[in-house]
């Protein structure tokens, strides 16, 4: 059982250009989204989070939107670079317990100088 | 400040061994958790902390064992080794059960 569905599997742009992925949830318990940045070789590190009270936040050039009605939400990348080049988790929490996240399968976007 | 320091992180098994993936800390972080990346697959949960002493199964335990008797570690043991049990291995903890999850930099592990 799949609880966060997150496409596309690959993406691939040019410099300057907005990449944008995409995640669904099916349990309407989860509270909290974060997005996950992972460059080849290391670990996971939070990139932006939104919980449900927000439909739009924004940290630099990362963009998370929510729409909680469609239970749906992505991340864009505006002004892409290459150094963004990594693997993107969407991720899914509830009740407090942002340990225990369930993440979507991951996103490898590689941008193009 | 070293964060999350995760030991080995390349390892060979033949199946049916046994061995421990280190996992420490150095935030005086409250809880901690394992997870397990394959291709294609994500993250998927393991086994969870909420402090020493506490813990807790996540999504596919079947096959770890795990304890907490210090603040600072959580070792993961697999019991006898498969080669289903192939894959990176990540701790991660965070201060709050509410706050931001930091990683290490995984345990490849190799099962044949």
């Amino acid at each position: 059982q799949q609880q966060v569905k997150q496409s596309p599997q690959s993406l691939i742009v040019q410099k300057g250009g907005i990449p944008i992925i995409n995640c669904a949830y099916e349990n309407t318990a989860f509270d909290y989204f974060p997005w996950y940045q992972q460059f080849p070789g290391k670990g996971p590190a939070l990139l932006i989070a939104i919980r449900p009270d927000v439909s739009e936040k924004k940290e630099g050039r990362f963009t998370i939107s929510f729409n909680k009605s469609a239970k749906q939400f992505s991340l864009h990348i505006m002004d892409s670079q290459p150094g963004d080049s990594a693997t993107y988790f969407c991720a899914a929490g509830s009740g407090g317990s942002n340990y225990k996240l369930t993440f979507g399968k991951g996103t490898l976007l590689t941008v193009n100088p | 400040n070293a964060g999350v320091t995760q030991t080995p992180k390349f390892q060979v098994l033949k199946t049916g061994q046994s061995m421990t993936l280190q996992c420490a800390q150095d935030m005086n972080h409250e809880y901690m958790s394992w997870y397990r990346q394959d291709p294609g697959m994500g993250l998927r949960l393991i086994h969870y902390s909420v402090g020493a002493g506490i813990t807790d199964q996540g999504e596919v335990p079947n096959g770890y064992n795990v304890s907490r008797s210090t603040t600072e570690d959580f070792p993961l043991r697999l019991l006898s080794a498969a080669p289903s049990q192939t894959s990176v291995y990540f701790c991660a903890s965070s201060y709050t059960s509410s706050g931001e999850l930091f990683f290490g930099e995984g345990s490849r592990l190799t099962v044949l």
